[in-house]
């Protein structure tokens, strides 16, 4: 299976605390996405990083990427009780041939007590 | 913009019956949309890859005959779960992308609940 791991699987804290969320990947790639789902959602896009970037900041979002490691993370300042949901990254399938292809991590679920 | 919908959002049907499930972008031409399904507390994972006018590219292990895809239009796709059985209840969410290229943004639909009695 080509699809990638995160950890942690679940992830709890109190509000006001950060949340790290880690991707490995198994393969090359040209970008790394992280993205959001609430429960029975679709998916909204958070953030892309490329694969020459090291990290990227978007608000409350910060993402680094190792491409030697093949890992990403996913550093959620200051959490509220609404940035509780699922969080997978993605990165394209570079050895399909077909660049647009999207492969999922196993996500995270974060949740945030009030 | 690029918004994606998908209809209908639940859909409960008897084994053996087929369903129809839509995408669609609102606001601007996708030149490709992709399948995906999700099955409770796990990732998503690719069916197929679907390109207006043309046959679509079925993942690995994903039934061509089962799984029929359409993409009639550059603003519609569908997907019929054909001769469905309860193994098939899935949440299925479909994405579309506006251009081509390595880093073309995915949007995706809020995605079907599908369960099969």
């Amino acid at each position: 299976s080509q699809q990638g791991e995160e950890d942690p699987q679940a992830l709890s804290i109190q509000e006001g605390e950060n949340a790290t969320m880690n991707c490995s990947y198994k393969t090359s790639i040209n970008n790394l996405q992280w993205y959001r789902q609430n429960s029975g959602r679709g998916l909204v896009h958070l953030i892309l990083i490329r694969s020459n970037e090291r990290e990227k900041h978007s608000g409350r979002l910060r993402v680094t990427l190792d491409t030697s490691k093949k890992s990403s993370s996913l550093l959620i300042t200051a959490s509220r009780a609404a940035d509780t949901a699922s969080y997978f990254c993605a990165t394209d399938d570079l050895i399909g041939g077909a660049t647009n292809k999207l492969i999922f991590g196993t996500g995270t679920l974060l949740a945030v007590q009030p | 913009g690029a918004v994606v919908s998908q209809h209908p959002s639940r859909v409960i049907c008897k084994s053996g019956t087929s369903v129809k499930i839509e995408c669609r972008s609102l606001d601007f031409q996708a030149t490709t949309m992709f399948w995906y399904r999700q099955f409770p507390k796990k990732s998503l994972m690719l069916m197929a890859t679907s390109n207006e006018g043309s046959k679509a590219t079925y993942e690995q292990g994903v039934e061509k005959d089962k799984f029929l895809i359409n993409h009639a239009s550059l603003t519609l796709s569908t997907l019929t779960v054909t001769s469905a059985h309860p193994e098939d209840s899935s949440f299925y969410i479909c994405s579309a992308t506006r251009g081509q290229g390595a880093s073309n943004e995915q949007f995706f639909g809020p995605g079907t609940r599908l369960t099969v009695l």
